[in-house]
Order: structure tokens, then C-alpha cells, then sequence
């Protein structure tokens, strides 16, 4: 089965700062990868997804991850943080069989200070 | 617009009591999924349904039960037998295409159930 880990549960910079968020998947076949954005008490927004096209995903809110197979990550950067930005992220991978089902790494709350 | 709707937003239930959790969409999308989310866990998968009339269960299923007599409707029901039950839960729908899905989830609001 799929696995995501997504490193530190919570990252913290300041305000313009650079924003990079980590996430390795395990998988012998590059499977579709996502990442989705979740603000208090609220569901979850897609932000950007991978599906063997491009490498470098861009998805809302200027965020955008690279997909890399040699180390399986999908690490996801934004060059500027904004305060609106605070919020919990969740990177994810679909099984590669007929399931469709998606496997959610644990979270990364983002804190933005001005 | 189209979409998901949870509801309740918020419910309490006393210790021994069923409660059940709505979740319809009017995306047209075949497949739907009911997620229990705690603290620092992520997101769990407790049931998912690729067709009316047809579901599985995901990795929590214990202590719940589910229904898909309607592709717009996927209610959950979290019985007595589920031992900890407040958590936050998320149903989501997505559009199934081929052999394998893009994966691509579309999420209700949310529901936040507290046992007192």
C-alpha cells in the first residue's frame, strides 16, 4: 500500500518569506499526487495535483510543487508567504489500482508571522 | 452551485447512542468517501462507495455503517460500538473515469461530532 510522510507538523515563517512544505511518497510507480489546503473547521481545497505530465505542478494561490521520482518527493513552495496563507496542508497519493482512493499524510500547519 | 453538503455542522451524542451524519452532492460524481480527521492524524479513510448499491470499507470501518441507495446520497452512521467517536468527519465525492480514478476529491464542510 501507499504511504505519505510529510516532514514537521508545523512550519513557521514570516510574512514574504519563502514557504516550503515536504512530502515523500512510497511508490515504485509514479502514482498521481496532490496537495490540498484546509483552513479551521472547514473541508478540504484542492491546491495543485500531479498526473505524469509536467513535473512542475502549479496549482492556486501561487503555490506550486516539483515532482521528483529520483526522490520521491513532492515538495510544495510558495516564493512569498501572505498572512492568508496560515492554515493546515495535506499532501496526498492515489493507489495505483481500482480503488481511487487517496492517502493523506498527517499535516503541516502553516503559521505565517507579519 | 454544485457541490457537497454535510450536515450537521456540529451534533452531540450522549454514550450508546447512533448518530447519523448526511452527506449529498450534485456533482454527478460516482464515487463518494466519509473521512474521520484527528488532531495530528490526518485524514483516515472509514468507508468509500464506487457506485449506488455497492461500498467497502476503508481502513477504520469498525463502529460505523454506511448506505448508497442514491448516487447523490452517502450517509454515515457511527454506531455505539465505535469506542471514541468525536473526531471531525469529512465526506467527499469524486468523478471515476477508466480502470484508475484521478484521485481528484472534492470535500464537504465537514461535520464535528462530540460524545459527551
Amino acid at each position: 500500500a501507499q504511504s505519505v510522510t510529510q516532514l514537521g507538523s508545523h512550519v513557521s515563517v514570516s510574512e514574504g518569506a519563502l514557504v516550503l512544505l515536504r512530502c515523500n511518497y512510497s511508490s515504485s510507480v509514479p502514482p498521481y499526487l496532490f496537495w490540498y489546503v484546509q483552513y479551521p473547521n472547514q473541508g478540504l481545497q484542492l491546491l495543485l495535483k500531479y498526473t505524469s505530465a509536467a513535473t512542475l505542478v502549479k496549482g492556486i494561490n501561487g503555490f506550486e510543487a516539483e515532482f521528483k521520482k529520483s526522490e520521491t518527493s513532492f515538495h510544495l513552495t510558495k516564493p512569498s508567504a501572505h498572512m492568508s496563507d496560515a492554515a493546515e496542508y495535506f499532501c496526498a497519493v492515489s493507489e495505483v489500482d481500482s480503488s481511487y482512493k487517496l492517502i493523506f499524510g498527517s499535516g503541516t500547519r502553516l503559521l505565517v508571522r507579519p | 452551485d454544485g457541490g457537497i453538503t454535510q450536515s450537521p455542522k456540529y451534533l452531540f451524542r450522549k454514550e450508546g447512542q447512533n448518530v447519523t451524519l448526511s452527506c449529498e452532492q450534485n456533482l454527478n460524481h460516482d464515487a463518494m468517501y466519509w473521512y474521520r480527521q484527528d488532531p495530528g492524524q490526518g485524514l483516515r479513510l472509514i468507508y468509500y462507495s464506487q457506485i449506488v448499491n455497492d461500498f467497502q470499507k476503508g481502513d477504520i470501518a469498525e463502529g460505523y455503517s454506511v448506505s448508497r441507495e442514491k448516487k447523490e446520497s452517502f450517509p454515515l452512521t457511527v454506531t455505539s460500538a465505535q469506542k471514541n467517536p468525536t473526531a471531525f468527519y469529512l465526506c467527499a465525492s469524486s468523478r471515476t473515469s477508466g480502470r484508475i480514478g484521478t484521485g481528484e476529491l472534492f470535500f464537504g464542510e465537514g461535520s464535528r461530532l462530540t460524545v459527551l
